[in-house]
């Protein structure tokens, strides 16, 4: 079965400093996808970054990139130039391809809770 | 509206109640799910529906009976519930290939239900 990590329960970071989030998974899985969300207390859950196991090369999306090592089944979230708005629960997540339907299984972490002191 | 829409915001019902959760989704997408967010605990996911047929129930009580009458919308529909049903209920959708799905799933702002 997949299980997905995140031992930070909490984070802090001052306002546009860098942080990195912790991440590590398990899969007996060749092909699966990696997922960063971000969950603010408006309770919307949304897409940080996506990342698919099969690309070596670290997804990046503005202020967010990964730290993807497959061999230590380890996913880290960089957020760069931290801003106010990024204080939220961000979430790990880890998906199972599903051959034959148009459905696939997102496996959860507890979450992290990111501050940002001004 | 876009993205994916959840109705009602909070809902607060008791164990003798019948309520229905509502989800929309605007994205042109052919799954949709139903999670239980607890907390302290991970996501639970519920329900899997693809093209309006249920593919998954990951072993969820009676008392919880969804239905997608077409692959924008999903209902959640509550009777009898328990004090320990109160969570945030989030649905999501997803569009797949026939053959292979790993897309990316999107969120509604979900459901704050309280069962007293």
């Amino acid at each position: 079965a997949q299980t997905v990590t995140q031992s930070q329960p909490e984070m802090s970071v001052q306002e546009a400093e860098t942080v990195t989030l912790s991440c590590t998974y398990d899969t007996s899985e060749s092909d699966y996808y990696l997922f960063w969300y971000k969950q603010p207390p408006s309770r919307q859950m949304i897409l940080v970054i996506r990342q698919e196991a099969y690309k070596q090369q670290n997804a990046t999306e503005n202020r967010f990139s990964v730290n993807f090592q497959k061999a230590a089944k380890s996913f880290s979230l960089k957020i760069s130039d931290s801003q106010l708005g990024d204080a939220a629960m961000y979430f790990c997540a880890s998906s199972t391809p599903n051959y034959g339907g148009a459905t696939n299984k997102l496996i959860f972490g507890t979450g992290t809770l990111l501050a940002v002191q001004p | 509206e876009t993205g994916v829409t959840q109705t009602p915001r909070h809902l607060v019902m008791g164990m003798t109640n019948k309520k229905s959760l509502k989800c929309e989704q605007h994205l042109g997408h052919n799954a949709m799910y139903w999670y239980k967010q607890s907390a302290k605990k991970p996501l639970e996911l519920m329900f899997v529906y693809s093209l309006e047929e249920r593919v998954e129930n990951n072993s969820v009580p009676s008392r919880f009976s969804p239905e997608c009458p077409n692959s924008s919308h999903l209902f959640l529909h509550l009777h009898t519930l328990q004090p320990e049903d109160s969570a945030l209920y989030l649905c999501a959708s997803s569009q797949g290939t026939l053959y292979r799905s790993t897309d990316t799933q999107y969120f509604g702002p979900g459901t704050r239900l309280t069962v007293l």
